[in-house]
């Protein structure tokens, strides 16, 4: 089955030590998102890569970077996790482009935590 | 300004009872309309979508939502809960104009099923 991958499920850092979250997919998609979700929130959009070209939120912090080497794979990267990094990541596909009939499918997610 | 409510943020239903999770939206076209589901621990599972033709949409596990365009809602229902509905379902919306990244979700709605 075509689906999105996210590794690990569960993540646990150490206050300041960077940290590299994964997503695959076997869905082709041309766009790739992450998200952020707090507790009891709704997703957060935190960037987007459609193809090659990155797109940042307004209001994501520089501690957030991401990598996108190919079509399958994107990384997140917290270069100096806080505690209130503390969440689940959530990465997302759709395609081909950024219609807005493009329904987004999600991961797993990974869960965060920050000691 | 564009957004989306989901007015009750918990709700508790009896298994075999009906269920039906609330969404509007402020906006003044008809956007394109989506009902996610989360269980604990999960990323978003995609139930339904609507983005034009008849107002009554089908989707999987049994749920169904209704648009109207009058109340600017659309609202999930499903005829017979069962205990493994019991989950976080967030309504989402696209707005037209915007790009697939442009999804605004709600809050959410946490669903107790009681034996």
């Amino acid at each position: 089955d075509a689906m999105v991958i996210q590794n690990p499920r569960y993540q646990v850092t150490q206050f300041g030590k960077p940290v590299t979250l994964s997503c695959s997919q076997t869905l082709n998609h041309n766009v790739m998102y992450w998200y952020q979700q707090k507790s009891s929130q709704a997703p957060k959009l935190l960037f987007h890569y459609y193809d090659k070209d990155f797109n940042n939120e307004a209001d994501t912090p520089d501690n957030f970077q991401s990598r996108r080497p190919n079509t399958s794979f994107c990384f997140l990267d917290i270069r100096s996790p806080g505690l209130g990094d503390a969440a689940m990541y959530l990465c997302a596909t759709s395609g081909p482009g950024l219609a807005r009939t493009d329904t987004q499918y999600f991961g797993p997610g990974t869960r965060l935590t920050v000691l | 300004a564009q957004s989306v409510t989901q007015p009750d943020i918990h709700i508790t239903v009896s298994e075999g009872a009906s269920l039906e999770l609330r969404c509007n939206y402020s906006y003044g076209a008809t956007p394109y309309l989506f009902w996610y589901v989360q269980s604990p621990g999960q990323g978003l599972q995609l139930l339904l979508k609507y983005f034009s033709g008849d107002t009554l949409v089908q989707g999987i596990k049994g749920f169904e939502a209704e648009f109207k365009r009058s109340q600017s809602s659309f609202n999930l229902r499903k005829p017979s809960v069962h205990w493994s509905d019991a989950a976080e379902y967030f309504c989402a919306v696209a707005f037209r104009g915007g790009s697939a990244r442009q999804l605004t979700f709600g809050s959410g709605t946490q669903l107790t099923v009681l034996p």
